[in-house]
């Protein structure tokens, strides 16, 4: 499979709580993205985050990039029920033309 | 400013057919990237168009084809449709190729 790895695949958290996603990759890139799915629909993007930078945040979302280590986590604080959803990570690089990996995602189930 | 938009919605297609989709980028966008998603799993990239020209691809077969026009909208044509096609086909827009992408709500695709 060309997908990267997510884990855990499924979390199942009270509201209130936070949710962490983990996400791990095979090869060099620039960029790495996270998204979030529902129900088979079309992807929201949440964070772009370059291979420079170690931590970006944006309202409840915090996300790391350790390129050593080749991960990246997704921690959604305080969570609620509307962000029940599945969250994917996608790698970007341009060497030899662009390419995107996602992983297989986290299934989130947010108990209200 | 309108987003990414897909068409059609729905389409159920026999084997061995051809199918064409559809997608208009958001307003300002020059580039174009298709996905199929199956049921379960992250979406795996087919290619990327930029300014008219692919400037990347995924592992898919030659009779996945695209186009991107003048105004950056896009096509995804695939010949001799198999059932494996069955899934989920999705575009995102971007301003450049390693920036924010940005989905359109998808076409799920039935071959029969």
């Amino acid at each position: 499979s060309q997908q990267g790895e997510e884990d855990p695949q499924a979390l199942s958290i009270q509201e209130g709580e936070n949710a962490t996603m983990n996400c791990s990759y095979k090869t060099s890139i620039n960029n790495l993205q996270w998204y979030r799915q529902n129900s088979g629909r079309g992807l929201v993007h949440l964070i772009l985050i370059r291979s420079n930078e170690r931590e970006k945040h944006s309202g409840r979302l915090r996300v790391t990039l350790d390129t050593s280590k080749k991960s990246s986590s997704l921690l959604i604080t305080a969570s609620r029920a509307a962000d029940t959803a599945s969250y994917f990570c996608a790698t970007e690089s341009d060497t030899g033309g662009f390419k995107t990996i996602f992983g297989a995602g986290t299934r989130l189930f947010v108990k209200a | 400013e309108t987003g990414v938009t897909q068409s059609p919605t729905h389409l159920i297609k026999t084997r061995g057919q051809q199918v064409t989709l559809r997608c208009s980028s958001q307003s300002g966008h020059n580039t174009v990237s298709w996905y199929q998603q199956a049921l379960g799993q992250g979406p795996q990239f087919i290619f990327q168009y930029y300014r008219e020209e692919e400037n990347g691809r995924g592992n898919f077969p030659p009779r996945f084809s695209g186009l991107q026009f003048p105004n950056y909208s896009s096509e995804l044509n695939v010949n001799a449709l198999e059932l494996d096609d069955s899934a989920l086909y999705l575009c995102a827009s971007s301003l450049g190729q390693l920036n924010e992408q940005f989905f359109g709500p998808g076409t799920r695709l039935t071959v029969l």
